[in-house]
């Protein structure tokens, strides 16, 4: 089973703010990534990353940036957040050719 | 039209119930198909995952791929209120394993 920690588990915080969503995992994947899901939505990859140095956007078109300079880490930046932002952020990681398992997210609110 | 469909429900059923849930899909490049449960407030669960075409059991759950039909389905047998929970269908091509497509998720609520 994976082990993957998203933090912090909820966030409200007002716009124009720079919010960092964090995406640890104990399993030493290399592969991670990152969903956008909303409320009966499907989940949506705006980022993944094969391995240290790596990044690339997924296919849907976001705002937010990410980085990969340890393993075991690929946090989610948002520079200036606003209002269209809200939403759920689900970091998953996966091995080889096993699927992808998931954290439990991270719910962002901008008022 | 969207890739991967899925009735988003909602399904009521009592307890002990068989219950099914489908997905379509129109890309016939798929050959990963996966099944993801996802409780309130919490990150999708891998259920199973089959490859190709067939059926593949485990417990409770029975996986089913029909890829002449472009259909898939997932059964839970003797459900339990414990299954009530958003059923995610989810695949991807052999060539691009790093896009899963997922579809919208159905909700199941299981009725003592």
């Amino acid at each position: 089973e994976a082990d993957i920690y998203q933090t912090p588990r909820y966030l409200v915080i007002g716009t124009g703010k720079k919010i960092t969503l964090e995406c640890s995992q104990t399993m030493g994947h290399d592969k991670m990534y990152w969903y956008q899901q909303d409320p009966g939505m499907e989940l949506h990859l705006i980022h993944y990353s094969y391995g240290v140095n790596s990044t690339e956007k997924g296919d849907l078109s976001s705002e937010s940036t990410v980085s990969r300079i340890r393993t075991e880490h690929f946090p989610l930046t948002l520079e200036s957040a606003r209002p269209s932002h809200t939403s759920q952020y689900l970091c998953a990681s996966r091995e080889g050719w096993q699927p992808q398992h998931f954290g439990d997210g991270t719910r962002l609110s901008i008022l | 039209q969207k890739e991967v469909e899925q009735d988003p429900g909602p399904l009521s059923v009592p307890e002990g119930a068989i219950v099914s849930l489908n997905c379509t899909y129109s890309n016939s490049a798929f050959q990963y198909f996966m099944w993801y449960r996802q409780y309130s407030r919490k990150g999708p669960e891998l259920l199973m995952y089959t490859y190709s075409s067939g059926n593949k059991e485990d417990g409770r759950f029975t996986a089913q791929v029909d890829k002449s039909s472009k259909y898939i389905s997932l059964f839970i047998r003797d459900s339990q209120p414990s299954d009530s929970a958003t059923y995610l269908c989810a695949m991807s091509e052999a060539t691009s394993y790093d896009k899963v497509i997922f579809g919208p998720g159905t909700s199941l609520s299981v009725i003592p």
